[in-house]
């Protein structure tokens, strides 16, 4: 199956801050998917890329599927502390569904 | 059902005693995933199945730990002679498809203490 690097593996910031992750892999993923997973809950589905050099925007999250489709990214503008929680990439696979290490959000208020 | 299920929702065991986790997917999904994850992990993929047939179990941690899907529906994850170290919780997703073709549905997880 696909492997990836999440990077970075934990980030704080200041609420009103903006907050990248991403994830890269070292091979031409089909597709890729965003999970996120708030503090003493479940991941819930957020996205999938599939097209090269996609983008897709959800109210102050960007996510981008890269040109060569080897990572992606996602970027919440104006970070507020809903936004605490880990996020995982999962990368594009037939058969087993397997995530990336996540990254961790910590937002102070 | 409207969701993933799953039962216990928490359970504590003695060390050496084997535990039985439940898994109810989505009606109609054919791929239904096993996941662990310790205190401020990632998730650990177990074992994966498309229908009643697991064609992946790589990620089982040891001959301890083994699953089984009836009906192409509910799942049982077993452990046996669990050991302080299988403490975590363990989740379960189901797709309709398999890999990340399709949106995963997560249940709340089953909380396993083993004392």
């Amino acid at each position: 199956g696909q492997q990836v690097m999440q990077i970075p593996q934990y980030q704080h910031v200041q609420e009103g801050e903006d907050f990248t992750t991403y994830c890269n892999s070292s091979t031409t993923l089909s597709n890729i998917q965003w999970y996120k997973q708030r503090p003493g809950g479940h991941p819930v589905f957020l996205i999938q890329l599939v097209k090269s050099g996609e983008v897709k925007k959800q109210k102050r999250l960007t996510f981008q599927f890269g040109e060569a489709k080897k990572n992606s990214s996602l970027h919440i503008t104006a970070t507020q502390t809903t936004d605490v929680g880990t996020y995982f990439c999962a990368p594009g696979n037939t058969g087993k569904l397997i995530f990336g290490q996540g990254t961790t959000l910590q937002v102070k208020p | 059902g409207a969701g993933v299920s799953q039962s216990p929702s928490n359970k504590v065991t003695e060390k050496g005693k084997d535990v039985e986790l439940r898994c109810d997917p989505i009606s109609g999904h054919t791929a239904l995933y096993w996941y662990r994850q310790s205190l401020g992990q990632g998730l650990e993929f177990l074992i994966y199945f498309q229908g009643n047939s697991a064609p992946d179990k790589s990620g089982l941690p040891s001959d301890r730990f083994s699953a089984e899907r009836t009906g192409g529906s509910v799942s049982t994850l077993t452990i046996q002679r669990t050991q302080q170290e299988d403490s975590a919780v363990y989740l379960c997703a189901s797709s309709r498809a398999g890999g990340s073709r399709t949106e995963a549905f997560f249940g709340q997880g089953t909380r396993l203490t083993v004392v």
